[in-house]
This record gives C-alpha cells, structure tokens and sequence, in this order.
C-alpha cells in the first residue's frame, strides 16, 4: 500500500546544514513535495520535484530524488532559527484522484 | 491574494455532541480538500471536492462525518457525534484543479478540534 515515511526528530545547530530524509513506496508518483508546518499554522509548500529529476536547487532548499531506492531528501543550508518547525514530505498518484500522501512529519529544532 | 480561510480556529466539545467546520478556499480554485491531522501524524485525507462533486470520500467514517461543497466554493464538514479520537487538527487545502501536472495545494490554519 501507500506509505511515506520518516524520521521524527531532528536537531541542528543554527548556520549547520540540516538533512531530512523520506521514503516512499508508490513508484508511479510523479510529484513528490516537501511543506512546512509552523506551529499553530496549516501546512506551506515549500518544494517540489518531478520523478524524472535527481536534483532540484532552491535557494537554501536542495531536494535530492533516488528513484531506485525510493527515497527523497530536503538538504536545508545554513540552517536558521526560523527554520524550526515540522517538516512533511509528500507523494501524489499520478492517476486517479491524483491524490496526497504525507508522511509522518519531521520535527527540526534549530538551536542557537 | 487571500489565503483559504477556516473557522473555528478552536472547539471543545463534549462527547457524542456535534460539530461544524467551514472552509473558504482560495477564489477560482476548483478542488477542495479536507484533512485530519492528529498529534504526531501526518494529515489524513477525508474527502476531496472537485467543484461540488465528491472525487475521493474513501477515508470518511460515514457513520458520524459528513462533508458538503453546495456551489462549488465554501464547504463545511460535520461529525454526529463525535468520539474521543476525532480530536485533531482538521485542515482545509484548495487547488486550482485537479491534474497530473504540479499542482500546489494551499492549506488553512485549520480547525483545533478537542473532544472531551
């Protein structure tokens, strides 16, 4: 079946590079995303790439996609405070209702 | 732009009472979802809107949730009665439409839900 998942905590210390990591089990997912969740808050895009993609740059966001092992990556650099928050990874069925996955959740906690 | 827009921000109910959510999605966004988020967990799929239709309610406890979008734009869900394991965070996203290309859903800041 449908499963993402990942690890629940992370903590970094502030200008360190942090990585979060994902796997997922549907092969035929063509979009997988990463959002951001702050407290109190709903949850924010923050990236996307598309299966036929290894790597996708973002300013301080870097996604690395390893199809093979079915595991997605959010490299964040210089990691800030503001940055802590829960981070959600994301798969979509490529046909269907082309329907959302998320996975569990990644607390970050950027220490100062 | 305004965001989507959700009320209430918090509810407390007891037990076997009823409760209401609203949603206002972002204008001209086609689809609509709603989401559980329990403590921990990532959001859950409810129900997915594609205008006033229904594409997706397969994760919907029938029995006590119920979800309407009448003209295709605001929606409200319901649950009679509630149980002390809907307490969550229930989350409205919207999107311009439903394809296989990159579609970014925006979320609301979501409903507080604590059944007592």
């Amino acid at each position: 079946g449908e499963d993402v998942e990942q690890s629940l905590f992370l903590s970094v210390r502030e200008g360190d590079s942090s990585v979060i990591n994902c796997t997922y089990t549907d092969s035929s997912s063509t979009y997988l995303y990463w959002y951001k969740q702050e407290p109190g808050a709903g949850l924010q895009l923050l990236t996307y790439i598309f299966s036929n993609m290894d790597m996708k740059q973002d300013q301080r966001l870097t996604v690395l996609l390893n199809k093979k092992d079915k595991h997605l990556s959010l490299r964040i650099a210089d990691t800030q405070t503001g940055d802590s928050a829960i981070y959600f990874c994301a798969e979509r069925s490529t046909s269907g209702t082309y329907k959302y996955i998320f996975g569990t959740g990644t607390r970050l906690k950027v220490l100062a | 732009e305004a965001g989507v827009a959700q009320s209430p921000r918090y509810k407390i109910i007891e037990k076997r009472q009823s409760v209401a959510f609203w949603c206002n999605p972002i204008s001209g966004h086609a689809t609509l979802y709603w989401y559980q988020q329990i403590l921990g967990q990532g959001p859950k799929l409810l129900i997915q809107f594609q205008n006033n239709g229904v594409v997706d309610d397969s994760q919907l406890p029938k029995d006590r949730f119920s979800a309407e979008r009448l003209k295709g734009v605001d929606s409200t869900l319901k649950i009679q009665p509630a149980k002390l394991e809907d307490s969550a965070v229930y989350l409205c996203a919207s999107s311009l439409a439903q394809t296989g290309g990159t579609e970014k859903l925006f979320f609301g800041s979501g409903t507080q839900l604590s059944v007592l």
